[in-house]
């Protein structure tokens, strides 16, 4: 079944325990992202990455790192998690890089939900 | 940047027709998406356009006028299980084509 993964699914940890959500699809995709939602703010990009070792920034980056040695993966990590880090966060993927008018729609995994003490 | 404004709730009848509402601005449009959520679930894709006009896949139909950065999805014979989420999505037409969410309407179907 083609599908994206997401572990653990529910994390209660404390604050400064570095911690590794896992991302992974078997759908040979391109382009994956790492995404929080939070009440009244909607889903808001953590980070993307185009392809294999290339990674970059989305609009709250911040005490997050990820990785893409291989195409199928993606994890995010804490390094030292802190309270405002406590979240809903999915993980997506589409096939290609998006392109101009070319639907290419992101596929989401099924979420992680985080709580920071 | 973009600012997408849809309700942040709205209530239907089963059997009836309900029309989401989405507005945006945009310094670069390129594709307006809608996803739909259930409850602790991921957002699942629902519709795409790009061109002004309106796209009908099903009970679901959804519109788009560029020129005054609008967009609306139509359900009609509503069915409890709508009772989700509804995210507005627009992506830009930057270098690497950033995707930006709304904050989503929530739809409460009742009996």
């Amino acid at each position: 079944e083609a599908q994206v993964t997401q572990n653990p699914r529910y994390l209660i940890t404390v604050t400064g325990k570095k911690l590794t959500v896992t991302c992974s699809q078997n759908m040979n995709h391109e382009y994956m992202s790492w995404y929080r939602q939070d009440p009244g703010l909607g889903l808001r990009q953590i980070y993307y990455s185009m392809n294999v070792e290339v990674t970059d920034k989305g609009d709250v980056p911040e005490g997050y790192k990820v990785s893409r040695k291989e195409k199928r993966n993606f994890p995010l990590i804490l390094e030292s998690p802190s309270p405002n880090q406590t979240s809903l966060y999915f993980c997506a993927s589409s096939p290609r890089v998006p392109l101009a008018g070319v639907r290419n729609e992101q596929f989401f995994g099924p979420g992680t939900r985080l709580t920071v003490l | 940047g973009q600012n997408i404004d849809q309700p942040t709730e709205m209530t239907a009848t089963e059997g009836a027709i309900v029309q989401i509402n989405c507005t945006y601005q945009t310094s670069g449009f390129n594709g307006l998406f809608w996803y739909q959520q259930h409850a602790g679930e991921a957002p699942t894709f629902l519709s795409y356009n790009v061109l002004d006009g309106l796209e009908e896949k099903g009970r679901f139909s959804s519109f788009l006028s560029r020129s005054k950065g609008y967009s609306y999805l139509l359900l009609k014979e509503l069915q409890m299980k709508d009772s989700a989420s509804y995210l507005c999505a627009v992506r830009e037409n930057t270098g690497f084509q950033k995707l930006v969410f709304g904050t989503g309407t929530r739809l409460l179907v009742s009996p």
